[in-house]
């Protein structure tokens, strides 16, 4: 069985200072991890993939297989980054997302 | 651009109604999914389809069906609604092995 779980339901910072929300995994063979973000009234769309090994929006995350982690990062949060958050795996030979609990990232000014 | 489309953004109904959601895509992806998003639960898959008139249950299949007769359109089938249905669904698209696309969701309530 495949598992996502996000520890946080809510993030809160200032702008400005750094971001990390957290993703772990449970998948026993070799995941395909994503970042979706969904903005206030918009559709939930991609942030990144584990695979693409870009930055977008400034948003980073590394695959950890060791500590089964998938982290997303950013130094400086812009409050135009408030959104919901949700960590994605897709096991290999699927075709299937499996997502966290999503979180709420709020970043006040 | 992919589109993927919703009939509908707003869904009032009654209990017991039949309710149909109708997903349309634009990019010819053989992969369509319906998941339903609710405070606190995330995103759960209630059923998938990877090619016409095919369908797979998902984690959540218990009170809906759904239909695949075209590649773009999927429908999602509540034949009897309940309360417990309440939620915002939404529709994803997807070419194998590629990222998925979702939909603006239909926020439906059942009265």
């Amino acid at each position: 069985a495949q598992r996502v779980t996000q520890p946080e339901k809510l993030l809160s910072v200032f702008k400005g200072a750094p971001v990390e929300l957290k993703c772990n995994y449970s998948y026993s063979g070799s995941p395909e991890l994503f970042w979706y973000v969904q903005y206030s009234r918009q559709r939930l769309q991609l942030l990144l993939r584990h695979i693409s090994r870009e930055s977008i929006k400034g948003f980073t995350a590394d695959l950890n297989k060791g500590e089964t982690s998938f982290h997303l990062k950013k130094p400086f949060a812009q409050e135009e980054d408030s959104a919901m958050y949700y960590c994605a795996l897709r096991g290999s030979g699927y075709s299937t997302l499996t997502f966290g609990k999503g979180t709420m990232l709020l970043v006040s000014p | 651009d992919v589109k993927v489309t919703q009939s509908s953004r707003y869904l009032v109904k009654r209990t017991g109604e039949k309710v149909f959601l109708e997903c349309v895509q634009d990019m010819d992806h053989e992969n369509m999914f319906w998941y339903r998003q609710d405070p606190g639960l995330g995103l759960r898959l209630i059923y998938f389809s990877y090619d016409v008139k095919m369908k797979e249950k998902g984690d959540i299949p218990e009170g809906y069906s759904v239909s695949r007769e075209k590649k773009e359109r999927f429908s999602l089938i509540l034949e009897s609604a309940s309360t417990n249905q309440t939620s915002m669904y939404l529709c994803a698209s997807s070419r194998r092995g590629d990222r998925g696309f979702f939909g603006p969701g239909t926020r439906l309530t059942v009265l």
